[in-house]
């Protein structure tokens, strides 16, 4: 399957942490990345390979694998965090290079 | 500082064709796979397309393979996707992103503001 699933939504309070997760065969072999999306912005890569940050990127945020489920952790979610989150990595069937899940809007409480 | 901007956009009739350019700058460009990347109004991402660093490798997602055509010249610094017979689910701000040679994954590190197309009579 080319399929990364996300759930909808998540929630967490201001200060606490979020774990957002996501769900695909390519995950047993390759990693995943996240981006950030705010209203009316382009993405901004926040988590790829193992656990890697891109120069800016904050410290708070990490990632994570375990099987066919990767994970993007928030710890101290601040308010300038709320945004949708998407995971994507490299389509393990073959038949396409790459592959999105479908996002996951975080609001902070 | 890495740049990419995205032009070309605009109104097209179902059935039209349009070229998309992105313009990268602050990097060696022909170093680089690069993509499209497209969202539709509300929507999630979803990948278009990839070229790479050579332009000799080329994939395309199903929903526009036989209809888009991705190129880049790497003399001119630029990446293209050509659009033909337009549909109106092809509606959607398309992006064009950096990919860095990583074998354990993809990923896009750079990204363009967008630009949108919109498919509609």
């Amino acid at each position: 399957s080319s399929e990364l699933t996300q759930d909808p939504a998540v929630s967490v309070a201001l200060g606490q942490t979020v774990r957002i997760t996501c769900q695909g065969d390519s995950l047993r072999s390759y990693y995943a990345s996240w981006y950030q999306q705010k209203p009316g912005q382009a993405p901004v890569l926040v988590i790829y390979g193992k656990n890697n940050r891109p120069s800016g990127i904050p410290d708070r945020f990490s990632g994570s694998s375990s099987g066919n489920t990767a994970s993007l952790t928030i710890t101290g979610a601040q308010a300038e965090d709320e945004a949708d989150y998407y995971c994507n990595s490299r389509d393990s069937s073959g038949n396409h290079l790459a592959v999105f899940g479908g996002g996951t809007k975080l609001t902070v409480l | 500082e890495v740049q990419l901007v995205e032009s070309g956009g605009g109104l097209v009739q179902p059935g039209g064709s349009l070229r998309l350019s992105c313009a990268a700058s602050g990097f060696t460009f022909s170093s680089y796979e690069m993509n499209w990347v497209r969202q539709a109004p509300g929507k999630g991402l979803e990948w278009v397309s990839y070229i790479s660093s050579s332009g000799s490798t080329i994939y395309y997602a199903d929903s526009v393979k036989g209809r888009f055509t991705i190129s880049r010249d790497n003399a001119k610094n630029s990446l293209y996707l050509q659009m033909n017979s337009l549909r109106a689910e092809d509606t959607a701000v398309y992006y064009c992103a950096r990919s860095p040679t990583y074998s354990s994954g993809w990923f896009n590190d750079y990204w363009g503001q967008g630009t949108l197309v919109t498919v509609s009579s």
